[in-house]
């Protein structure tokens, strides 16, 4: 069964740095990409950006790109979306998603839980 | 950035009611257009790919249609379960892009 758990929600303070994770289980990582979400509170859902764990390639939209940071992990199967320096405006729920294949233009057909980062 | 547009933004239906949700793209995304659904408080989940192909695990009351600029998603005899929102997202395009969602209530 394919899983993916996302952890890291909390409250932060502006300018702090943050990493939040989405651990995936029952397919092989390597082989699917992998991407984020943004939701702000009573919004819409906003295309962050993807990545593909075998060689960490990554498509960034030019909203968020400089913005924020996607990485994998193999070794864990762990996908990451980190912020050097948080701003207010970051508060939203982050969604992590898996893409039906591997190539790079597909739809998100397994999706994490959703975590709530809060910035104040 | 391609805009996709739904409409309505907001609909009144009835449980065992057809309705149709319609989604409009900027520039021609070919077949590449996935509907998902999202409940209050709930990660979204995939509905259906490629404009018409139903997403394993989602009730066949759901049919989705179109290509190039032009999609629509009908849900067949209304359930109670389905009265949430809507959201259409092309897939052919960087930077992929959503629609601003439909939500469906109960009339």
């Amino acid at each position: 069964e394919v899983q993916l758990v996302q952890s890291g929600a909390g409250v932060n303070k502006p300018g702090e740095s943050l990493t939040i994770s989405c651990r995936t289980s029952g397919y092989t990582f390597t082989s699917y990409w992998i991407g984020w979400v943004r939701q702000m509170p009573g919004k819409g859902l906003e295309w962050m950006g993807i990545i593909y764990p075998y060689n960490s390639k990554t498509k960034y939209s030019p909203s968020f790109e400089g913005q924020v940071t996607i990485s994998a992990d193999q070794y864990t199967n762990t996908a990451y979306l980190r912020w050097s320096s948080l701003r207010a405006s970051d508060t939203s729920f982050y969604y992590c998603a898996r893409q039906a294949s591997s190539s790079p233009w597909d739809y998100f057909d397994y999706w994490g839980q959703g975590i709530l980062v809060t910035v104040s | 950035d391609i805009l996709m547009t739904q409409s309505p933004s907001s609909l009144s239906a009835s449980v065992g009611d057809r309705v149709t949700i319609t989604c409009r793209s900027s520039q021609d995304i070919t077949y590449k257009l996935a509907w998902l659904q999202q409940r209050p408080g709930k990660a979204p989940k995939s509905l259906i790919y490629a404009a018409s192909y139903l997403q394993s695990g989602a009730p066949s009351r759901f049919s989705g249609a179109g290509s190039g600029t032009e999609f629509t998603l009908t849900i067949h005899s209304l359930q109670p379960e389905d009265f949430v929102t809507y959201y259409c997202q092309q897939y052919n395009t960087y930077p992929y892009t959503f629609g601003q969602g439909t939500k469906l209530e109960i009339k």
